[in-house]
């Protein structure tokens, strides 16, 4: 399947610091979602975009689109310790039909004391 | 409520044994789908299923199977044939084709011995 490379692998940040993590392909995406998975439960639905630039925001969670529909990127601005977790992007190609997602590796976000 | 529901949350087998996992919903969804996770790894697909009484094989079928006799329902069963079957398994569903919204259950974790 295709793949999807997300980064930084791992994120050790101060309480109350901005985050940033993003997705790319080198494929065409026409959806991403991203979602918020913690220990030993099932990955939370966060944010969805659907169209080429579009921002979405939910909370103190932004999420972005890319120009080029081969990247997306999410931003948590001033993080708190249940921020804490592993972060999923994932996306649909293009024309690929209803056949499940492909996802990233995801971003642990670790909040230091 | 509504919901996806998996049980049981932890399941032991020993090698050679077939176990099905459990994925009941309440959302009404016609869609669902089977992933695997495992440490360090983004969500695998398994099988997935558009409507009652069909079903399409993912990227990482071999050694598994699955039914849907009903919309609720979509039993996945790990065989004896799946070579490295210790993992976390996730159930999702969604509204239908063309809607790209996932959501997920709480998994079930199995270990194979």
């Amino acid at each position: 399947g295709q793949q999807l490379n997300q980064s930084p692998q791992s994120m050790f940040i101060q309480e109350g610091e901005d985050v940033s993590m993003n997705c790319t392909s080198s494929s065409i995406f026409n959806t991403w979602l991203w979602y918020k998975q913690d220990p030993g439960e099932g990955p939370v639905l966060l944010i969805a975009l659907y169209k080429a630039g579009e921002l979405t925001s939910n909370g103190r969670l932004t999420a972005q689109f890319g120009i080029t529909r081969k990247d997306s990127f999410l931003n948590i601005s001033a993080s708190i310790p249940s921020d804490v977790g592993i972060y999923f992007c994932a996306g649909f190609l293009s024309g690929g039909g209803a056949d499940g997602l492909t996802f990233g590796k995801g971003t642990h976000l670790i909040i230091q004391p | 409520d509504g919901g996806i529901t998996q049980s049981p949350k932890y399941l032991f087998r020993k090698e050679g044994q077939n176990v099905t996992l459990s994925c009941e919903q309440n959302l009404n969804h016609d869609a669902m789908y089977w992933y695997r996770q495992d440490p360090g790894q983004g969500l695998r697909l398994i099988y997935y299923s558009q409507i009652v009484n069909d079903f399409q094989k993912g990227d990482i079928a071999e050694g598994y199977s699955v039914s849907r006799e009903k919309k609720e329902s979509f039993p996945l069963t790990v065989t004896s044939a799946q070579k490295n079957p210790t993992a976390f398994y996730l159930c999702a569903s969604s509204i239908g084709t063309g809607t790209y919204e996932q959501y997920f259950g709480p998994g079930t974790r199995l270990t194979v011995t």
